[in-house]
């Protein structure tokens, strides 16, 4: 089944230590995004790749990056983890701008 | 700019009952109407959608919604819902124009009891 893959789906990192989550679809989608959701809290969007172009939100910390290597995969990189980044981070697809996203199941990260 | 509202962040009811989960949005533009669901320690999956047409939308598990113009709203309902029903739901909004990100309301805990 054509779907969105988040590797791994629990990680678990030490405060200031770097990580990165990834995420592959199989949708052949334009559009990738990478969204934070704390507890009990909306999807907040990170950033977005439109094909290549890479599209970052106003109110990302600078400690989140972002790569799109091809099409099918897009990571998230956390160059200094600190407490406060522990969440769900959920990457989505879109064939378009403003088109339903599907989204995956999701990496939880815990930082101690 | 875009705005959702979804006023209830908790829904109580029992099963086989129906169930009204509210949403109002405000924008300057067209937009596309979106319901998700999200089940524990998962991602969000789609119920339904609105992108234009007719005004009532069904989705999948028995839901549908209505989209209504001049109250800005999208309210999501089932006539009748099971225990698995049992998650959190998210109303969300893109505009047709601009950057077309998906704007996320607060979300509502629906919780189905026996």
């Amino acid at each position: 089944d054509a779907m969105v893959i988040q590797n791994p789906r629990y990680q678990v990192t030490q405060f200031g230590k770097p990580v990165t989550l990834s995420c592959s679809q199989t949708l052949n989608h334009n559009v990738m995004y990478w969204y934070q959701q704390k507890s009990s809290q909306a999807p907040k969007l990170l950033f977005h790749y439109y094909d290549k172009d890479f599209n970052n939100e106003a109110d990302t910390p600078d400690n989140f990056q972002s790569r799109r290597p091809n099409t099918s995969f897009c990571f998230l990189d956390i160059r200094s983890p600190g407490l406060g980044d522990a969440a769900m981070y959920l990457c989505a697809t879109s064939r378009d701008r403003g088109n339903e996203q599907y989204f995956g199941p999701g990496t939880r990260l815990t930082v101690t | 700019a875009q705005s959702v509202t979804q006023l209830d962040s908790q829904v109580p009811v029992f099963e086989e009952a129906p169930v009204e989960l509210r949403c109002n949005y405000s924008s300057s533009v067209s937009v596309y109407l979106f319901w998700y669901v999200q089940y524990p320690n998962q991602g969000l999956q789609l119920l339904l959608k609105y992108l234009s047409g007719s005004t009532l939308v069904k989705g999948i598990n028995g839901f549908e919604a209505e989209f209504n113009k001049s109250q800005t709203s999208f309210h999501l309902r089932k006539p009748s819902v099971h225990i698995s029903d049992t998650a959190e739901y998210f109303c969300a909004v893109s505009g047709l124009t601009g950057a077309n990100n998906l704007f996320f309301g607060t979300g509502t805990r629906l919780t189905v009891i026996p």
